[in-house]
This record gives C-alpha cells, structure tokens and sequence, in this order.
C-alpha cells in the first residue's frame, strides 16, 4: 500500500494563502493523489485530486513534484471556515474494487 | 450536487441489539462504502460494494454485515451490537471508474450502551 505522510497540525492567517503538503514516496505510476476536507462534526468532503499535472479548482490547486514523491494543496485566500483536518490519500487497488486508505491527516487552523 | 444521505445523525443502542444504518444516495452511483471513524484511529473501512448485489469485507468487517438490494441505498448492519462498535461511522458512494472522488454523507454517531 502506498502511504502518506502529513504534519500534525498547521496554522495560517485568514485571508493568506495555506500550503499544506504531503509525502507519498512510494507511490505507483498509475496512482491518484486525492485530498478531502473534515469539518468537525460533518462527513469528508473531497477537495480535489491529480495524477501527476498540476491542478486546481474552485476550491483549491494541487502541485505534485515531478518524481511525484510529494505534493501540495494550496488554498489561495483562506478562510475562518477552512479550518478542518485535510487528508492526502493514494488510491488503493482492492480486490475487484477500488478503496481510498486515509491516514491521519493535517489539522489546519485559521487565525483571524 | 451528490447528496449521500444517512438516515440518523444519533443512534442510541443496547448491547446484543440488531442494528441498522442506512445510507442513500441520489447520483447513480456503482460504487458505495462503510466507514467508521474513531479518535486516533482515522477513518477505516468496515465494507464496500460495487454494484447491486455484490458486497466486498474491508479492513475491519467483523461483526458487521451488507446489503444492497437496490443502487441507491446500502444497509451496514451490526448483528449483536457491543460496547466497542460505539463509533461515528460514515457512508460514501463513487461512479464506477478509475479515479472518481469519493463522496460522504455526514455520519450516524452510534452509541452502544
């Protein structure tokens, strides 16, 4: 299984943009990197996700290193209401499904 | 919009009970999977399943069982309900395909007493 590594927890100011990154080292040729959200009390919510382009939407952007070892999700302009734990994840291959394995994930704080 | 929906928010149940969570979703979707979430343990899947009928064990499926008679909704059934299946646990649905995101209804919080 391909694992990821993310900080415990980080801090950003509203309004500045939050870097948050994360390690995939052995991740395989044909595996997405996915990134959801939790807001406390409410289900995941998916963020974004790539393969090994950049990418972004409306929410955020996703830069994956060119060995795509590492990445990072970006949220331009942060906002009180993006404090959440955000989770990298490398897609699974199951038996005859797909599943997505989340790690701990990263408690992002936004100060006012 | 996906709207994954599970029937309860809370759930209060006594031990060797049988219970039931339901979960529906609204976009077609093949694929759909049972969570549950526990404090320093992440998120872990009990089951999945991808189309009518068919059923898959997760990581942690002991003690629990699936149904899903129809696309739209799949049941997480726990057969004698005990104190350490106290847990949030959470439904999620997919299209069918290679790297289609997951999407999460908001949890059932079940306690077992």
């Amino acid at each position: 299984d391909a694992k990821t590594t993310q900080p415990t927890s980080m801090d950003c100011a509203e309004g500045r943009a939050a870097n948050l990154p994360c390690n995939h080292s052995t991740i395989s040729g044909n595996e997405y990197v996915y990134w959801y959200r939790q807001i406390h009390s409410q289900g995941p919510q998916y963020i974004i996700h790539g393969l090994k382009n950049n990418e972004t939407n409306e929410m955020a952007s996703l830069i994956i290193t060119e060995d795509r070892k590492s990445s990072t999700l970006i949220l331009p302009h942060a906002t009180l209401r993006d404090t959440a734990v955000y989770y990298c994840i490398v897609r699974v291959v199951g038996q005859g499904a797909q599943k997505l394995v989340f790690g701990q994930g990263t408690r992002l704080t936004i100060n006012p | 919009d996906v709207k994954v929906t599970q029937s309860s928010r809370y759930l209060v149940k006594r031990t060797g009970e049988k219970v039931f969570l339901e979960c529906v979703q609204d976009m077609d979707h093949e694929n759909m999977f049972w969570y549950r979430q526990d404090p320093g343990l992440g998120l872990r899947l009990i089951y999945f399943s991808y189309d009518v009928k068919m059923k898959e064990k997760g990581d942690i499926p002991e003690g629990y069982s699936v149904s899903r008679e129809k696309k739209e909704r799949f049941s997480l059934i726990l057969e004698s309900a005990s104190t350490n299946q106290t847990s949030m646990y959470l439904c999620a649905s997919r299209l069918r395909g290679y790297n289609s995101p997951l999407h999460f209804g908001n949890g059932t919080r079940l306690t077992v007493t």
